[in-house]
């Protein structure tokens, strides 16, 4: 089982749809999560902490499932500028650091008009 | 504020070639990162550092090498370029190690021919 996995995609909806993505992870010591958002040919960008009581910012909400080991992001009324890859990042150690983070694959997004 | 710089943007080499990717932040972070990222891989860390004169090995360190003169710069050292070693590059910085931000750079599109 990979360490963190996302469906890759793409995931391709319609302006003003709700789109979902699940990320799983392998180590359930991991403590700190993340969604990065990375535009072609661009580098990553963090878009969001996951915490623990879920977390919301505008139009993304951010959950976290330990049990199940999975995090996911919510995407409402998506925008033309919102397609990009998104990257789940998980800390596969105790603490929060940086230099144990793992990278998924993405989940690329395609917002058509 | 420029953030993190790296240079060259692309570049082309030839096997058993050597060059240097430079990076430079202006942020004073404490830690630089740098990873490669390869088509349907996430992102792979290769080496690390906490600070000035300190640098410790991630994922992927074979084939490269780094130093860590001042806070500012973070160089990443090809001495034998291989195939293997086509990748996208990114240098990223953060504030500390405890679930900060990373700030990365606009990456470096390697070919090794």
């Amino acid at each position: 089982r990979k360490e963190v996995e996302q469906d890759p995609g793409p995931f391709n909806v319609p302006e003003g749809a709700t789109v979902a993505f699940n990320c799983t992870y392998s180590n359930s010591a991991s403590q700190s999560f993340f969604w990065y958002r990375q535009d072609c040919r661009k580098e990553p960008k963090l878009l969001m902490s996951v915490y623990s009581s879920g977390n919301e910012d505008g139009r993304f909400t951010a959950q976290l499932n330990r049990a199940s080991q999975y995090i996911s992001l919510l995407i409402r009324d998506s925008k033309l500028s919102d397609s990009a890859t998104y990257l789940c990042v998980v800390n596969k150690g105790y603490g929060g650091a940086t230099n144990k983070l793992i990278f998924g694959t993405g989940t690329l997004l395609a917002v058509q008009p | 504020n420029a953030g993190v710089t790296q240079t060259p943007k692309f570049r082309i080499l030839k096997i058993g070639q050597s060059m240097t990717l430079q990076c430079t932040q202006d942020m004073n972070h404490n830690y630089m990162y740098w990873y490669r990222q390869d088509p349907g891989m996430g992102l792979k860390l290769i080496y690390y550092s906490v600070g000035a004169g300190i640098t410790d090995k991630g994922e992927v360190p074979n084939g490269y090498n780094v130093s860590r003169s001042t806070t500012e710069d973070f160089p990443l050292r090809l001495e034998l370029a291989a195939p293997s070693q086509t990748s996208v590059y990114f240098c990223a910085s953060s504030r500390d190690s405890d679930n900060s931000p990373l700030h990365f750079g606009n990456g470096t599109r390697l070919t090794v021919t």
